[in-house]
Protein backbone atom coordinates (compact mmCIF):
# COMPACT_ATOMS: atom_id res chain seq x y z
CA UNK A 1 0.00 0.00 0.00
CA UNK A 2 0.72 3.71 -0.47
CA UNK A 3 1.27 4.66 3.72
CA UNK A 4 1.72 2.32 6.87
CA UNK A 5 -1.32 0.00 7.94
CA UNK A 6 -2.26 -0.34 11.44
CA UNK A 7 -5.01 -2.23 12.49
CA UNK A 8 -7.25 -2.32 14.89
CA UNK A 9 -7.56 1.93 14.62
CA UNK A 10 -9.53 1.17 18.57
CA UNK A 11 -9.06 -1.55 20.60
CA UNK A 12 -10.66 -1.75 23.97
CA UNK A 13 -10.24 -4.86 26.44
CA UNK A 14 -10.37 -6.16 29.64
CA UNK A 15 -7.59 -6.67 31.86
CA UNK A 16 -5.78 -9.64 31.91
CA UNK A 17 -6.97 -10.20 28.32
CA UNK A 18 -4.49 -10.79 25.29
CA UNK A 19 -4.34 -8.52 22.49
CA UNK A 20 -2.65 -8.65 18.86
CA UNK A 21 -2.05 -5.31 16.64
CA UNK A 22 -1.27 -5.61 13.27
CA UNK A 23 1.70 -3.51 11.39
CA UNK A 24 1.54 -3.65 7.36
CA UNK A 25 4.32 -1.83 6.24
CA UNK A 26 4.96 0.11 3.47
CA UNK A 27 6.36 -2.22 0.49
CA UNK A 28 9.68 -2.76 0.14
CA UNK A 29 10.36 -1.32 3.48
CA UNK A 30 12.72 -4.07 5.68
CA UNK A 31 13.07 -2.18 8.46
CA UNK A 32 10.10 -1.86 10.91
CA UNK A 33 9.59 -0.32 14.48
CA UNK A 34 7.16 -0.27 17.22
CA UNK A 35 7.02 2.87 19.06
CA UNK A 36 4.27 2.94 22.15
CA UNK A 37 3.05 6.85 22.65
CA UNK A 38 1.09 7.29 25.79
CA UNK A 39 -0.89 10.55 26.52
CA UNK A 40 0.82 13.79 25.91
CA UNK A 41 4.07 11.88 25.81
CA UNK A 42 6.73 10.92 23.15
CA UNK A 43 6.99 7.72 21.24
CA UNK A 44 8.74 5.28 23.49
CA UNK A 45 10.69 2.78 20.97
CA UNK A 46 9.65 -1.32 21.63
CA UNK A 47 11.30 -3.19 19.15
CA UNK A 48 12.82 -2.98 15.71
CA UNK A 49 12.85 -5.71 13.01
CA UNK A 50 15.50 -5.74 10.15
CA UNK A 51 13.88 -8.27 7.58
CA UNK A 52 12.19 -11.31 9.90
CA UNK A 53 14.58 -11.30 13.07
CA UNK A 54 14.21 -8.76 15.77
CA UNK A 55 17.37 -6.23 15.79
CA UNK A 56 17.00 -4.60 18.65
CA UNK A 57 13.68 -5.88 21.38
CA UNK A 58 15.36 -3.36 24.36
CA UNK A 59 11.93 -1.73 24.65
CA UNK A 60 9.78 -4.24 25.72
CA UNK A 61 9.09 -3.20 28.70
CA UNK A 62 8.06 -7.06 29.92
CA UNK A 63 7.67 -10.93 28.81
CA UNK A 64 3.91 -9.90 28.50
CA UNK A 65 5.07 -8.11 24.90
CA UNK A 66 6.09 -9.78 22.02
CA UNK A 67 6.27 -8.49 18.46
CA UNK A 68 6.78 -11.30 15.47
CA UNK A 69 7.67 -10.61 11.71
CA UNK A 70 7.25 -14.21 10.48
CA UNK A 71 7.69 -13.31 6.21
CA UNK A 72 9.80 -9.81 6.71
CA UNK A 73 6.51 -8.01 5.86
CA UNK A 74 3.12 -7.61 7.91
CA UNK A 75 4.34 -7.45 11.82
CA UNK A 76 2.32 -8.30 14.93
CA UNK A 77 2.30 -7.20 18.29
CA UNK A 78 1.33 -9.42 20.70
CA UNK A 79 0.27 -8.78 24.75
CA UNK A 80 -0.75 -10.85 27.18
CA UNK A 81 -2.27 -10.17 30.17
CA UNK A 82 -3.00 -6.65 29.67
CA UNK A 83 -2.73 -3.99 32.14
CA UNK A 84 -4.92 -0.80 32.57
CA UNK A 85 -1.01 0.74 32.15
CA UNK A 86 -0.86 -0.84 29.21
CA UNK A 87 -3.49 1.43 27.51
CA UNK A 88 -1.68 4.31 24.77
CA UNK A 89 -1.44 4.50 21.20
CA UNK A 90 0.96 2.07 19.76
CA UNK A 91 3.00 3.22 16.58
CA UNK A 92 4.54 1.24 13.72
CA UNK A 93 6.83 3.11 11.39
CA UNK A 94 8.89 1.09 8.43
CA UNK A 95 11.39 2.69 5.85
CA UNK A 96 14.19 1.70 3.75
CA UNK A 97 17.24 -0.53 5.61
CA UNK A 98 20.20 2.11 5.82
CA UNK A 99 17.73 5.03 5.17
CA UNK A 100 16.71 7.91 8.05
CA UNK A 101 13.24 8.57 7.01
CA UNK A 102 10.88 6.47 9.03
CA UNK A 103 7.15 6.82 8.27
CA UNK A 104 4.79 6.02 10.82
CA UNK A 105 1.45 4.71 10.49
CA UNK A 106 -1.80 5.98 11.91
CA UNK A 107 -1.58 3.69 15.27
CA UNK A 108 -4.08 1.37 17.20
CA UNK A 109 -5.15 3.24 20.50
CA UNK A 110 -5.53 0.46 23.17
CA UNK A 111 -7.55 0.68 25.79
CA UNK A 112 -7.36 -1.30 28.95
CA UNK A 113 -10.77 -1.46 31.23
CA UNK B 1 17.21 7.65 30.91
CA UNK B 2 15.71 11.01 28.68
CA UNK B 3 17.82 11.40 25.96
CA UNK B 4 16.56 14.29 24.05
CA UNK B 5 15.05 16.93 25.98
CA UNK B 6 12.18 19.42 24.50
CA UNK B 7 10.54 22.77 25.52
CA UNK B 8 8.08 23.83 25.93
CA UNK B 9 5.46 21.68 26.57
CA UNK B 10 3.09 24.07 24.82
CA UNK B 11 3.00 27.27 23.02
CA UNK B 12 0.76 29.77 21.82
CA UNK B 13 1.49 31.81 19.08
CA UNK B 14 -0.22 34.47 17.05
CA UNK B 15 -1.10 33.83 12.96
CA UNK B 16 1.79 35.31 11.33
CA UNK B 17 4.30 35.43 14.67
CA UNK B 18 7.67 32.50 14.94
CA UNK B 19 7.38 29.43 16.94
CA UNK B 20 10.27 27.94 18.74
CA UNK B 21 10.89 25.18 20.25
CA UNK B 22 13.71 23.70 21.33
CA UNK B 23 15.43 20.42 21.88
CA UNK B 24 18.78 18.99 23.95
CA UNK B 25 20.12 16.18 23.75
CA UNK B 26 22.91 13.84 26.00
CA UNK B 27 24.28 11.30 23.62
CA UNK B 28 27.29 12.96 21.37
CA UNK B 29 26.63 9.89 19.08
CA UNK B 30 23.41 11.21 18.05
CA UNK B 31 23.91 12.20 14.26
CA UNK B 32 20.92 12.55 12.88
CA UNK B 33 18.22 14.57 14.26
CA UNK B 34 14.68 14.93 12.91
CA UNK B 35 11.37 16.90 13.38
CA UNK B 36 8.04 15.07 13.46
CA UNK B 37 4.82 16.65 12.88
CA UNK B 38 1.55 15.10 14.64
CA UNK B 39 -2.04 16.22 13.81
CA UNK B 40 -4.38 14.44 16.32
CA UNK B 41 -5.53 10.50 15.45
CA UNK B 42 -2.71 10.46 12.78
CA UNK B 43 1.19 9.41 13.44
CA UNK B 44 3.97 11.23 13.30
CA UNK B 45 5.35 12.87 10.35
CA UNK B 46 8.85 13.67 9.01
CA UNK B 47 8.61 17.79 8.74
CA UNK B 48 12.56 18.53 8.43
CA UNK B 49 15.75 17.24 9.10
CA UNK B 50 19.64 17.91 10.32
CA UNK B 51 22.94 16.14 10.52
CA UNK B 52 25.36 18.06 13.02
CA UNK B 53 27.60 18.81 9.94
CA UNK B 54 25.52 21.98 9.31
CA UNK B 55 24.16 24.46 11.33
CA UNK B 56 21.20 25.48 9.97
CA UNK B 57 18.82 23.78 7.47
CA UNK B 58 15.71 25.77 5.59
CA UNK B 59 12.82 23.92 4.13
CA UNK B 60 10.23 26.91 3.17
CA UNK B 61 9.13 28.12 6.68
CA UNK B 62 10.85 25.77 8.78
CA UNK B 63 14.20 26.13 10.16
CA UNK B 64 16.50 23.94 11.66
CA UNK B 65 19.28 25.34 13.93
CA UNK B 66 21.68 23.47 15.32
CA UNK B 67 24.45 24.07 18.12
CA UNK B 68 26.85 21.04 18.22
CA UNK B 69 28.79 22.17 21.26
CA UNK B 70 25.77 23.03 23.00
CA UNK B 71 24.16 19.78 22.50
CA UNK B 72 20.87 21.67 21.19
CA UNK B 73 18.66 22.04 18.36
CA UNK B 74 16.07 24.21 17.44
CA UNK B 75 12.61 24.42 15.28
CA UNK B 76 11.59 27.56 14.00
CA UNK B 77 8.62 28.23 12.24
CA UNK B 78 8.13 31.73 10.56
CA UNK B 79 5.05 33.19 9.45
CA UNK B 80 3.11 30.73 11.31
CA UNK B 81 -0.83 29.77 10.57
CA UNK B 82 -3.54 28.07 11.79
CA UNK B 83 -2.95 25.32 9.92
CA UNK B 84 0.69 24.30 11.54
CA UNK B 85 -1.49 23.67 14.98
CA UNK B 86 0.02 20.35 15.88
CA UNK B 87 2.28 18.46 18.18
CA UNK B 88 5.92 18.86 17.18
CA UNK B 89 8.52 16.17 18.30
CA UNK B 90 12.49 16.52 18.28
CA UNK B 91 14.22 13.45 17.77
CA UNK B 92 17.66 11.91 17.45
CA UNK B 93 19.47 8.65 16.49
CA UNK B 94 23.19 7.46 15.60
CA UNK B 95 23.36 5.01 12.75
CA UNK B 96 20.14 4.50 10.06
CA UNK B 97 19.23 1.68 11.89
CA UNK B 98 18.88 2.21 15.26
CA UNK B 99 16.02 3.65 16.49
CA UNK B 100 14.64 7.28 17.01
CA UNK B 101 14.48 8.69 20.62
CA UNK B 102 11.74 11.13 20.61
CA UNK B 103 11.71 14.48 22.49
CA UNK B 104 8.10 14.70 25.46
CA UNK B 105 6.89 16.73 22.31
CA UNK B 106 5.38 20.52 22.23
CA UNK B 107 1.77 21.13 21.54
CA UNK B 108 1.63 24.11 19.19
CA UNK B 109 -1.51 26.08 18.44
CA UNK B 110 -1.67 29.24 16.59
CA UNK B 111 -4.12 31.55 16.94
CA UNK B 112 -5.94 33.52 14.24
Amino acid sequence: GAGVSQTPSNKVTEKGKYVELRCDPISGHTALYWYRQSLGQGPEFLIYFQGTGAADDSGLPNDRFFAVRPEGSVSTLKIQRTERGDSAVYLCASKFSGANVLTFGAGSRLTVL
Amino acid sequence: QQQVKQSPQSLIVQKGGISIINCAYENTAFDYFPWYQQFPGKGPALLIAIRPDVSEKKEGRFTISFNKSAKQFSLHIMDSQPGDSATYFCAANFNAGNMLTFGGGTRLMVKP
